[in-house]
């Protein structure tokens, strides 16, 4: 079965500072990834993905993550953190749609 | 394009209650998804659809949740007798195809709380 782990419930940096979230999987199989964002009391709201090919993925809101399958790592950073980035972040693995635990991402001004 | 929908956005129950919500996912979109997320937790899937057919139930609390997605549109889900870790908040997503490449799109989800 498949699966992820998030390390780290909360993050906080500057604005300005890099963000890096960090997400681990673990799958027998080459997995499909994503990393969703959910703001207060709404929905969650898909960030990016990996399917197959480029390893190194843009999403909105100037997002990348870089599948490592050497490391089994899919870690999402962004250059510079925007106050607007404050929400809860979920790494998640296509099968049985396993989300991780979450981070909560803040930003200091 | 309009997004999932979920109602209500709010419900209060005290236990051993029943409690129903309903969802109506993207037009054409033929997965179905109902995720529990308890506060400080990710999304747990309960129950998934294609079509109107269950693809992965195996995390559904069977003895007090069940789910009908008829004529592979609309879905309730419902909780009866609800217990007091029930509360949580109840998320439903559709993607448009059975392939696990697809991204979910969510609902804003229903927060329950059992009281």
């Amino acid at each position: 079965a498949q699966s992820v782990t998030q390390l780290g419930s909360h993050v906080s940096v500057s604005e300005g500072a890099l963000v890096l979230l960090r997400c681990n999987y673990s799958s027998s199989v080459p997995p499909y990834l994503f990393w969703y964002v959910q703001y207060p009391n709404q929905g969650l709201q898909l960030l990016l993905k990996y399917t197959t090919g480029a390893t190194l993925v843009k999403g909105i809101n100037g997002f990348e993550a870089e599948f490592k399958k050497s490391e089994t790592s899919f870690h999402l950073t962004k250059p510079s953190a925007h106050m607007s980035d404050a929400a809860e972040y979920f790494c998640a693995v296509s099968e049985g749609s396993n989300f991780g635990s979450g981070t909560r991402l803040s930003i200091r001004p | 394009e309009a997004g999932v929908a979920q109602s209500p956005r709010y419900k209060i129950i005290e236990k051993r209650q029943s409690v129903a919500f309903w969802c109506n996912p993207i037009s054409g979109h033929a997965t179905l998804y109902w995720y529990q997320q308890i506060l400080g937790q990710g999304p747990k899937l309960l129950i998934q659809f294609q079509n109107n057919g269950v693809v992965d139930d195996s995390q559904l609390p069977k003895d007090r949740f069940s789910a009908e997605r008829l004529k592979g549109v609309d879905s309730t889900l419902k909780i009866q007798p609800a217990k007091l870790e029930d509360s949580a908040v109840y998320l439903c997503a559709s993607s448009p195809g059975e392939p696990s490449s697809y991204e979910q799109y969510f609902g804003p989800g229903t927060r329950l709380t059992v009281t």
